[in-house]
C-alpha cells in the first residue's frame, strides 16, 4: 500500500529563514509521481510540483526547491527566504502511474511565517 | 479561463438525511476526483470520474456515491449522514491523460448535527 509521512505537523520559522519540509513515502510500485501542493486558509490546493519517479534531478523555482532522492524514499520542500505569504497548510503526495488521478495525500505540515 | 468551481461552500445537514454536492471542472477537462479532508484523517481520496464512468474508487461505504455528467460536471452523494461526514469535501479536475495536473477547487465544507 502506498503511504506518504510528513513528521513535522507544525514549523513556525521568522520571515527571510530558509525552511524545509520533509516528506517520507513508501510504494510498492517502480514508477509512481510525487507532488507537493500549497493550501491557503481558502481551502484551496494550489498545485506545485510534480516529480516522477525516473527523474532524480532537483528543481529549483525562484524561492523554492525540492530535492528528490529515491535511495531514502524522501522529497523535501524547502523555502528560501520565506516570506508572510508562504504561510499555509503544505501537502506532499503520491500516485501510481496509472494515469488514473487519485492522491495519497501526507498529513500535511503547517507553516507559519512570522514578520 | 474559470477555475473548478463547487457548489454549495458551506451546507450544514442532520443526521441520517443526505446530502448532494457539486462540482464544475475547468472547461475541457474530462476528470473529475472527489476527496475528503477531515483534522482525523486527513485528505482521502473518494473516487475519480473520467468520461461519465468511475474509474477509481477509495476505501469509503457505499454510502457516499457519485456520478459524472455528459459536460464533466460530476455531483457526489452522501446518504444516512453521520456526524464523522463533517468534513471539507473537494473537488479536482484534470484533463484526464497520463498524469496531468490536478486542479482543485475551495471545497464544500459539511457540518453534519
Amino acid at each position: 500500500a502506498q503511504k506518504v509521512t510528513q513528521a513535522q505537523t507544525e514549523i513556525s520559522v521568522v520571515e527571510k529563514e530558509d525552511v524545509t519540509l520533509d516528506c517520507v513515502y513508501e510504494t510498492r510500485d517502480t514508477t509512481y509521481y510525487l507532488f507537493w501542493y500549497k493550501q491557503p486558509p481558502s481551502g484551496e490546493l494550489v498545485f506545485l510540483i510534480r516529480r516522477n519517479s525516473f527523474d532524480e534531478q532537483n528543481e529549483i523555482s525562484g524561492r523554492y526547491s525540492w530535492n528528490f532522492q529515491k535511495s531514502t524514499s524522501s522529497f523535501n520542500f524547502t523555502i528560501t527566504a520565506s516570506q508572510v505569504v508562504d504561510s499555509a497548510v503544505y501537502f506532499c503526495a503520491l500516485s501510481d502511474w496509472g494515469g488514473a488521478q487519485k492522491l495519497v495525500f501526507g498529513q500535511g505540515t503547517r507553516l507559519t511565517i512570522n514578520p | 479561463k474559470a477555475g473548478v468551481t463547487q457548489t454549495p461552500r458551506y451546507l450544514i445537514k442532520t443526521r441520517g438525511q443526505q446530502v448532494t454536492l457539486s462540482c464544475s471542472p475547468i472547461s475541457g477537462h474530462r476528470s473529475v476526483s472527489w476527496y475528503q479532508q477531515t483534522p482525523g484523517q486527513g485528505l482521502q481520496f473518494l473516487f475519480e470520474y473520467f468520461s461519465e464512468t468511475q474509474r477509481n474508487k477509495g476505501n469509503f461505504p457505499g454510502r457516499f456515491s457519485g456520478r459524472q455528467f455528459s459536460n464533466s460536471r460530476s455531483e457526489m452523494n452522501v446518504s444516512t449522514l453521520e456526524l464523522g461526514d463533517s468534513a471539507l469535501y473537494l473537488c479536482a479536475s484534470s484533463l484526464g491523460g497520463e498524469w496531468t495536473e490536478a486542479f482543485f477547487g475551495q471545497g464544500t465544507r459539511l457540518t453534519v448535527v
